[in-house]
Formats: C-alpha cells, sequence, structure tokens
C-alpha cells in the first residue's frame, strides 16, 4: 500500500545532541511537510517543500532544519535538542491537483522525541 | 485571519448513540475544510473534505460532515457511535491568502469518548 512511513517511531535523545528524524512516501507527492504535536495539542507546521523548494515557517526556530534529497524522502535535523523540543514530529504528504489547495495531507505514524 | 474553532475539548457519547463533534470556521473567500482522527501514539488519518458542491460529505469509517455556510460550521457527524471511534479529532480549514498559503490551520482538537 502506498503509505508515509516515519522512522524511527521513538526517538530519545540528550539535551543539546544534534538528532535527525527520517520521513519516507510511497505515494509520489510532490509535497513534504514537517509538523511538530505538543500533547493533546493542534499541529504545528514546521516547513515544507514543494518539490525541491524549501518553504520555512516564520516562527520556526533556526535549531530546526530540512532536508529532501529526492522526492520520496525528507529529514527533519534538530541541531541542539532542548527539553521544549520534546514532541510528536508529523510528516505529511500531498499532490497538488485541480484548483490550488484542495489537495489533501496524509500523516506518517510520527516518530516521538524524547530529550534528556 | 483565517481561523477554525472547536468549541468542545471532550465530547462524551453512549455506543449505539449519534455523536457530533462541532467546529466553526472563519475564512476570507471559499473554504476548504477538512476533519482528521488521531489515535494515541499515532498520525492524522484523514476523514472527509468540503471542497464545494453537496454540503452533505461523506467519509471514511461512516463518518459524514455537514457544511452550513450561513453558519460557518463544518460539524462531524456519525449516526451510531463505536468505542473504537475513541479519538482524537481535529478540524482544519485551508490557508488560502497571505503569506502562508497552503497551510493547513487546525483547531484546537476534541476528545471523544464513547462508552459501551
Amino acid at each position: 500500500d502506498a503509505m508515509v512511513i516515519q522512522n524511527p517511531r521513538y526517538q530519545v535523545t540528550q539535551f543539546g545532541k544534534p538528532v535527525t528524524l527520517s520521513c519516507s512516501q510511497t505515494l509520489n507527492h510532490n509535497v513534504m511537510y514537517w509538523y511538530q504535536q505538543k500533547s493533546s495539542q493542534a499541529p504545528k507546521l514546521l516547513f515544507h517543500y514543494y518539490d525541491k523548494d524549501f518553504n520555512n515557517e516564520a516562527d520556526t526556530p533556526d535549531n530546526f532544519q530540512s532536508r529532501r534529497p529526492n522526492t520520496s524522502f525528507c529529514f527533519l535535523d534538530i541541531r541542539s535538542p532542548g527539553l521544549g523540543d520534546a514532541a510528536m514530529y508529523l510528516c505529511a504528504t500531498s499532490r497538488p491537483q485541480g484548483a490550488r489547495f484542495t489537495d489533501t495531507q496524509y500523516f506518517g505514524p510520527g516518530t516521538r522525541l524524547t530529550v534528556l | 485571519a483565517q481561523s477554525v474553532a472547536q468549541p468542545e475539548d471532550q465530547v462524551n457519547v453512549a455506543e449505539g448513540n449519534p455523536l457530533t463533534v462541532k467546529c466553526t470556521y472563519s475564512v476570507s473567500g471559499n473554504p476548504y475544510l477538512f476533519w482528521y482522527v488521531q489515535y494515541p501514539n499515532r498520525g492524522l488519518q484523514f476523514l472527509l473534505k468540503y471542497i464545494t458542491g453537496d454540503n452533505l460529505v461523506k467519509g471514511s469509517y461512516g463518518f459524514e460532515a455537514e457544511f452550513n455556510k450561513s453558519q460557518t460550521s463544518f460539524h462531524l457527524k456519525k449516526p451510531s457511535a463505536l468505542v473504537s471511534d475513541s479519538a482524537l479529532y481535529f478540524c482544519a480549514v485551508r490557508h488560502v491568502y497571505g503569506g502562508s498559503q497552503g497551510n493547513l490551520i487546525f483547531g484546537k482538537g476534541t476528545k471523544l469518548s464513547v462508552k459501551p
């Protein structure tokens, strides 16, 4: 089945130690998103790629970076995780077709990040 | 500014009874509205969306939603609730103007609890 895959599902890192979260998709969607979701809150968009074009949200801290080496993969790098970065990180994909902004975003299962 | 509101933090329903999860929106222009469900420690699953056309939208798992333009609402409904429907439900509207075009704006979520 076509899907959005996130690895690992659970990640533990130490305060200040760089960490990379991975997202891959078999949907061949050209847009990939990264969201941060803290406990039982709404997801907050960090950034997204439209093909190779990177779009950063204005309030996303510089500590968060992203890479998209090809259509299928997208990575979230946290350069120096703080305790406040502990959250669920969700990857989503979409494929704009037809009228603008009507495409559906499909989410992966998420990676829960713990910072010790 | 575009926004979406979910006025109830929690909805409690007995199994077999109809359920409604409320959502109201504020947008400029035509609204593109979405419902997602999130089970514990999982990503968001797409349920349904309203783009245009029939005001009653049918989605996954027997859910439906009614778009009401005059009341700016998009309430999620199901005729007969199941215990397995217990989850966190998010309403979202697509941001179609301004610097964050295309972004999903989520409500804060409503926790649905279905008791046997």
